[in-house]
């Protein structure tokens, strides 16, 4: 079965700093896609970043790059030069072929950032 | 990217009443969409996948007879919450992947409330 963990229900960074939201993962599949999406109060699923099992190098959109370590199954978000914008909640994804490539979210960390 | 959409976004009824609601992808054939029910401060939980034309695949739990997902073409469809109860106000979100397509498309969410 997939698992996904996030261990941070709850986290605050200062306007302008960089921020990183822990992700853990556990599944028996070889080929897999890791995903992290934010969601504020509105309720709307934005998609961030993605990660694919077999890319080498880490994935980078914009202010926000995943530190993907394969072998401690470990995609943690990088927020850098956080904005106010980006208080939110923010989940942690997985999906494999195997499980017909349904998501499996995490429980969420809410970003609160400080002006 | 690709645009999916939501009707209504919100909606409010009586406890025992019939509820449906619509997913659309506006520019491309959502060939399977999942339909996700997120409780207050909870993660998204799969709640079914349907594959346009055929019967939808419902999670462990789902009640099947309850929750009736209709995907009758390839750029709708729908979540019917029958008789429904106040245990069911929850905000209700779908998503659509094409043929072919790893990556899914979210649309913004319903918030239903049973009074």
């Amino acid at each position: 079965a997939q698992k996904i963990t996030q261990t941070q229900p709850g986290m605050f960074v200062q306007e302008k700093e960089a921020v990183t939201l822990d992700c853990t993962y556990d599944t028996s599949d070889q080929s897999y896609g890791l995903f992290w999406y934010k969601q504020p109060s509105s309720g709307e699923m934005i998609f961030l970043i993605y990660q694919g099992s077999y890319d080498e190098q880490n994935a980078t959109e914009g202010r926000y790059s995943l530190n993907f370590q394969k072998a401690r199954k470990s995609a943690n978000l990088v927020i850098s030069a956080s904005q106010l914008g980006d208080s939110a909640m923010y989940f942690c994804a997985m999906r494999s072929p195997n499980t017909g490539n349904q998501f499996y979210f995490g429980t969420g960390t809410s970003l609160t950032v400080i002006p | 990217g690709a645009v999916v959409s939501q009707h209504p976004s919100w909606v409010i009824c009586k406890s025992g009443t019939s509820v449906k609601i619509e997913c659309r992808s506006l520019d491309f054939q959502a060939t399977t969409m999942f339909w996700y029910r997120q409780f207050p401060k909870q993660s998204l939980m799969l709640m079914a996948t349907s594959n346009e034309g055929s019967k939808a695949t419902y999670e462990q739990g789902v009640e099947k007879d309850k929750f009736l997902i209709n995907h009758a073409s390839l750029t709708l469809s729908t979540l019917t919450v029958t008789s429904a109860h106040p245990e069911d106000s929850s905000f209700y979100i779908c998503s659509a992947r094409t043929s072919g397509r790893t990556r899914q498309f979210f649309g913004p969410g319903t918030r239903l409330t049973v009074l």
